[in-house]
């Protein structure tokens, strides 16, 4: 089935810093997300962005289907911005709607 | 608009006891699916429900159950519980059209 690979595993950023996380995945897809795993978790919708570049305030993503990557930049980051990010996507071939294939996630530590 | 409500929120098991979950998406959503997640594993599909019939299903062994009814609402059970059964079951719906995933806030289950 297709891989989902998440890069780096583990980020520690002082606050007011930048960071880039990375999702590589091994084949087409119809759909990826990027969801921020809060301490309680909950997993909360960042980006639906299966192609194409999107912006939310200090967040922004980009997925190239046709290379099979997707980047999820933080600009500004705050200490609010601390937990797991994880990418997660539908395979075009084998997958439904409803079965999203997770990355092991990005554990991001912001200091104040 | 509600978001993806899911009960009990925590519960305590013992082995070989069974338990049953339950979610109700977001109105107007008629996919649900259902999520497993622990430390080792991380994210692992369980199964989707779409218009009451189950769509797909991940590699779970028999004890693990679920239905939709024709509310949309879903019960995943999993019986002769087992402690490598603690975990985080988390719960989505599907935005129709756009296959977009909203998730519930999870029921976190301790198997003793």
């Amino acid at each position: 089935g297709i891989q989902v690979e998440q890069s780096p595993p583990d980020l520690i950023l002082q606050e007011g810093a930048n960071s880039t996380l990375r999702c590589n995945f091994s084949d087409s897809v119809n759909n990826l997300q990027w969801f921020h795993q809060n301490p309680w978790g909950q997993l909360i919708n960042l980006f639906y962005i299966p192609s194409g570049t999107k912006q939310n305030g200090r967040l922004s993503a980009t997925t190239v289907a046709t290379e099979r990557y997707s980047l999820l930049y933080i600009s500004s980051s705050q200490t609010t911005d601390s937990g797991v990010y994880f990418c997660a996507v539908v395979a075009n071939y084998g997958g439904s709607q409803g079965n999203l294939i997770f990355g092991k996630g990005t554990k991001l530590s912001v200091k104040p | 608009k509600a978001g993806v409500t899911q009960t009990p929120r925590y519960l305590i098991k013992t082995r070989g006891q069974q338990v049953t979950l339950s979610c109700s998406p977001i109105s107007g959503h008629r996919s649900v699916s259902w999520y497993q997640q622990t430390p080792g594993q991380g994210l692992q599909f369980l199964f989707e429900y779409f218009s009451e019939t189950q769509r797909n299903k991940g590699n779970f062994p028999g004890r693990f159950s679920g239905r939709q009814f024709s509310n949309s609402r879903s019960e995943m059970n999993v019986s002769t519980l087992e402690l490598g059964d603690s975990a985080l079951y988390l719960c989505a719906s599907t935005r129709g059209g756009t296959g977009e995933l909203f998730f519930g806030e999870g029921s976190r289950l301790t198997v003793l």
